[in-house]
């Protein structure tokens, strides 16, 4: 069965140094976005992104926060100058066609921000 | 936007017993997910179900969309069933979590 896969599991960083979180959703998907969870607090919506543009983002995904499709199968979250408060599990989704299909997670990525 | 609330916060079982969690929304919703998170921070896909009931193994769960609920029933709980247990929902393109239900099943 075709799955979300991530890279890398666990990645520690420096507060200020730049970090990209990797995603490769299932081939034919088409909408893909991320998410997050601080520890012990619930899932958080980032953004969607959809024909190589954002289509939805939430208050969190400020300037510090970009996305790119850079190839046919990869998606990626860049975040330029890490705080201690991303300290996070990223998880990346995808589905076929957008709202209301079912959104398919991969395993996430934990952040720790040192 | 949409809010989503799970109830109860916390449950704990024996192994053996049945359980219903709950999730509420407060406006229609064309897309709802059950998620289990395991002990490694993994989002394992439950059901997706706008409406109506499905059942795989001992889960299933039942949305009534009309009445802005949706619930999931676990019997014969095992110790493995331990987790969180997340619903979310959406009217848009964003899914919209509750706080979740910390379920412990005990041997």
């Amino acid at each position: 069965e075709p799955e979300v896969t991530q890279t890398p599991s666990h990645q520690v960083t420096q507060m200020g140094q730049e970090v990209i979180l990797r995603c490769v959703p299932i081939s034919n998907h088409l909408y893909f976005y991320w998410y997050r969870q601080i520890l012990g607090q619930k899932v958080e919506f980032l953004v969607s992104f959809y024909n190589n543009e954002i289509s939805e983002k939430s208050e969190i995904f400020d300037d510090q926060f970009s996305v790119e499709r850079p190839d046919g199968s990869n998606f990626t979250l860049k975040i330029r100058s890490t705080k201690l408060e991303d300290s996070a599990m990223y998880f990346c989704a995808s589905n076929l066609a957008g709202f209301p299909y079912e959104q398919y997670f991969g395993p996430g990525t934990r952040l720790t921000v040192t | 936007g949409i809010q989503v609330e799970q109830s109860p916060p916390d449950l704990i079982l024996q192994e053996g017993a049945n359980s219903t969690l709950r999730c509420n929304f407060s406006d229609s919703v064309n897309n709802l997910q059950w998620f289990h998170q395991n002990p490694w921070g993994q989002l394992i896909n439950l059901f997706y179900i706008p409406s109506g009931t499905k059942q795989n193994g001992r889960l299933s769960a039942t949305t009534v969309a009309t009445e802005r609920y949706s619930l999931l029933y676990i019997s014969s709980s095992q110790t493995t069933d331990s987790g969180v247990y997340f619903c979310a929902a959406t009217s848009g393109s964003r899914l919209t979590f509750g706080e979740g239900t910390q379920l412990t099943v005990n041997p």
